[in-house]
């Protein structure tokens, strides 16, 4: 079964608007990513976060990781057009090994 | 079972030398991928390929180069001109373009160490 759990599966926001994303995993983790994907090509990495940290900033992404829950939230702040892709969570337990992506989820950002 | 094979798993090269890394998938997909992992980064794209006999550039094109010749292979060559070539490397594919909720779905890696 899959490590990485994005919900929810599909949201539509204004432009403008705030996105907020979670992400649920199953097993103890060394990192967890997020990525985006845009249409017809590969995965963009957006942002790293280690297990012994809580939260990250990027720009206009902010990520928090809470390993109590086993759970993970990417922030999108002030929306664009331009942000609508597929938001993945990847995690590794080890580094390069069982490098396992959750099912996405797929954000329309409206103008 | 399906799935998607990288071999070796762990390779040894000298500088200057090219290195070819093999990736084979039997899961019928049409599209495929090669990223770049370095220690503490994410995964970045080298090379994809959306059908046989075509590939695009990804954001990290320089120093490498593939082919797609047949449906379920996609070697990525490391040539002598790229300039830190150590990393991880691992292979993806995807039934189609990806252009929906879909997961692509990786190969086990290459650990490709350039002595």
């Amino acid at each position: 079964s899959q490590q990485g759990e994005e919900d929810p599966q599909a949201l539509s926001i204004q432009e403008g608007e705030n996105a907020t994303m979670n992400c649920s995993y199953k097993t103890s983790i060394n990192n967890l990513q997020w990525y985006r994907q845009n249409s017809g090509r590969g995965l963009v990495h957006l942002i790293l976060i280690r297990s012994n940290e809580r939260e990250k900033h990027s720009g206009r992404l902010r990520v928090t990781l809470d390993t109590s829950k086993k759970s993970s939230s990417l922030l999108i702040t002030a929306s664009r057009a331009a942000d609508t892709a597929s938001y993945f969570c990847a995690t590794d337990d080890n580094y390069g090994q069982n490098f396992v992506f959750g099912p996405g989820t797929r954000l329309s950002v409206l103008p | 079972d399906g799935g998607i094979t990288q071999s070796p798993k762990y390779l040894f090269r000298k500088e200057g030398q090219n290195v070819t890394l093999s990736c084979e998938q039997n899961l019928n997909h049409d599209a495929m991928y090669w990223y770049r992992q370095d220690p503490g980064q994410g995964l970045r794209l080298i090379y994809y390929s959306q059908i046989v006999n075509d590939f695009q550039k990804g954001d990290i094109a320089e120093g490498y180069s593939v082919s797609r010749e047949k449906k379920e292979s996609f070697p990525l060559t490391v040539t002598s001109a790229q300039k830190n070539p150590t990393a991880f490397y691992l292979c993806a594919s995807s039934p189609r373009p990806l252009i929906a909720l879909e997961s692509q779905f990786f190969g086990p890696g290459t650990r490709l160490t350039v002595l």
